[in-house]
């Protein structure tokens, strides 16, 4: 099985500052059709999780543009360029390269 | 906008079944992979499997033996049944909706599943 790890496992952001979460998985995530599979998942408090970014580096329908991707192979990282309050909850990345898809730890963004 | 509604039983006795169901409400049921995904305190996110509406189907093989989901196109329904529960299958159940290049992009309000004696 692919084994996804994500650091840091805790973010303190200051609101209106930059964040980066880290992603890296255990085999290379691009297919032999030119795609890479890895997507970006947020859980806000009490909800299910919300798509963000699919394929590395697309934005999901109505996410807003301060979330971007980025990586290949096997490093990849979520960027928010400014962060607001209502951005506070646990970020999964998730290969869907290979059966089982699977998730990282997941990494917990809270506001300074 | 499409929405995804789930229910089933929450309490369950070990050795019992699990037997959730989704439904699509606002969207169109074909041309995407109808999954399940759990969440549960000791192993996170954990994807369970899926199934296409024209019948194709992936399914984790730690759970293939016990898993079954199935999809009825004319109610716009998914089901999962997984066999012989124990302590470690609980956790939230969430139903999802995929496509094989754009993530799962919708998912159901999630489902808790308790398995104790």
């Amino acid at each position: 099985d692919i084994v996804m790890t994500q650091s840091p496992l805790s973010l303190p952001v200051t609101p209106g500052e930059p964040a980066s979460i880290s992603c890296r998985s255990s085999l290379s995530l691009l297919h032999v059709n030119g795609h890479t599979y890895l997507d970006w998942y947020l859980q806000k408090p009490g909800q299910s999780p919300q798509l963000l970014i699919y394929l590395s580096s697309k934005r999901a329908s109505g996410v807003p543009d301060r979330f971007s991707g980025s990586g290949s192979g096997t490093d990849f990282t979520l960027r928010i360029s400014r962060v607001e309050a209502e951005d506070v909850g646990v970020y999964y990345c998730m290969q869907a390269l290979q059966i089982p898809y699977s998730f990282g730890q997941g990494t917990k963004l809270e506001i300074k | 906008q499409v929405q995804l509604q789930q229910w089933g039983a929450g309490l369950l006795k070990p050795s019992e079944t699990l037997s959730l169901t989704c439904a699509v409400h606002g969207g169109s049921f074909s041309g995407f992979y109808w999954t399940w995904i759990r969440q549960s305190p000791g192993k996170g996110l954990e994807w369970i499997g899926e199934k296409h509406h024209n019948g194709n189907s992936n399914f984790n093989p730690s759970l293939m033996s016990r898993l079954t989901i199935s999809v009825e196109t004319s109610k716009k329904q998914c089901s999962l049944r997984l066999t012989s529960v124990t302590a470690a299958d609980t956790g939230v159940y969430f139903c999802a909706r995929g496509h094989s290049t754009s993530g799962f992009d919708s998912w159901g309000q999630g489902t808790l599943v308790t398995v104790s004696s």
